[in-house]
C-alpha cells in the first residue's frame, strides 16, 4: 500500500530549465494538493484539485502550473525555474477536500542554480 | 485562516512532558490537526480535534483547543528521543489547509 507517491527525490535544475514533479495516489482520494516547504515559513499551498477534473490556485501559484491527468495522478511544472523556486515540495491527497486530513507524500528536494 | 504561529523550537530532557503551543486564526475552523515530520519525510498525521471538543487524548498524547484564545496545544508524556522531529498544527477552512511555521522538538538524552 504506497500512499502518495512522489518522484523524483532530488532534483537540480540551472535557472531557465523546465521540469515535472510527478504525484500518483492509490488510496482513491478526490482531492490533491502540492505544497512547497521553505525554513520557517511552514507549508505553502501552492495549487490543488478538489476533483478529477478541476484545478486552483493556492497561495503562491506563480510560475507553476499543475494537471490533474486522472484520478490518481496530479503533476506540478515549472517551465522556467527560478532560484527563488529551490524549495522542498510535497504533494498530498484527501478523501474530500472538506475536512478530510491529508495524506503526504516523502517529498522532492529541488535545488535551482 | 493565513496566520497560523508556532515557535519555532522546544528542547525536553527524555522522560518529561513536551508541549507544543499553536494559535490560528479562522475561528470557522471545524478540524484542527497536528502533524509530525521525521527528517527527510513527508508529514504524518499524528491526531485531530472537532472545534466542539476541548480535549482528545489518545495514549500519550493530549490535545487541548481554546476556542475563545484560538489556541490549541499537542502535550506528549513521556517525551522519547524517537518524538523528535517538526511537529506542525493545521486548521481547515473549506478546501484549504493552513499550516503553521512548525516547531522543532529535540529530545535530550
Amino acid at each position: 500500500n504506497a500512499g502518495v507517491t512522489q518522484t523524483p527525490k532530488f532534483q537540480v535544475l540551472k535557472t531557465g530549465q523546465s521540469m515535472t514533479l510527478q504525484c500518483a495516489q492509490d488510496m482513491n482520494h478526490n482531492s490533491m494538493y502540492w505544497y512547497r516547504q521553505d525554513p520557517g515559513m511552514g507549508l505553502r499551498l501552492i495549487y490543488y484539485s478538489a476533483s478529477e477534473g478541476t484545478t486552483d490556485k493556492g497561495e503562491v501559484p506563480n510560475g507553476y502550473n499543475v494537471s490533474r491527468l486522472n484520478k490518481r495522478e496530479f503533476s506540478l511544472r515549472l517551465e522556467s525555474a527560478a532560484p527563488s523556486q529551490t524549495s522542498v515540495y510535497f504533494c498530498a491527497s484527501s478523501p474530500t477536500g472538506d475536512n478530510s486530513p491529508l495524506h503526504f507524500g516523502n517529498g522532492t528536494r529541488l535545488t535551482v542554480t | 485562516g493565513e496566520d497560523v504561529e508556532q515557535s519555532l523550537f522546544l528542547s525536553v530532557r527524555e522522560g518529561d512532558s513536551s508541549v507544543i503551543n499553536c494559535t490560528y486564526t479562522d475561528s470557522s475552523s471545524t478540524y484542527l490537526y497536528w502533524y509530525k515530520q521525521e527528517p527527510g519525510a513527508g508529514l504524518q498525521l499524528l491526531t485531530y480535534i472537532f472545534s466542539n471538543m476541548d480535549m482528545k487524548q489518545d495514549q500519550r498524547l493530549t490535545v487541548l483547543l481554546n476556542k475563545k484564545d484560538k489556541h490549541l496545544s499537542l502535550r506528549i508524556a513521556d517525551t522519547q528521543t524517537g518524538d523528535s522531529a517538526i511537529y506542525f498544527c493545521a486548521e481547515n477552512t473549506g478546501n484549504q489547509f493552513y499550516f503553521g511555521t512548525g516547531t522543532s522538538l529535540t529530545v535530550i538524552p
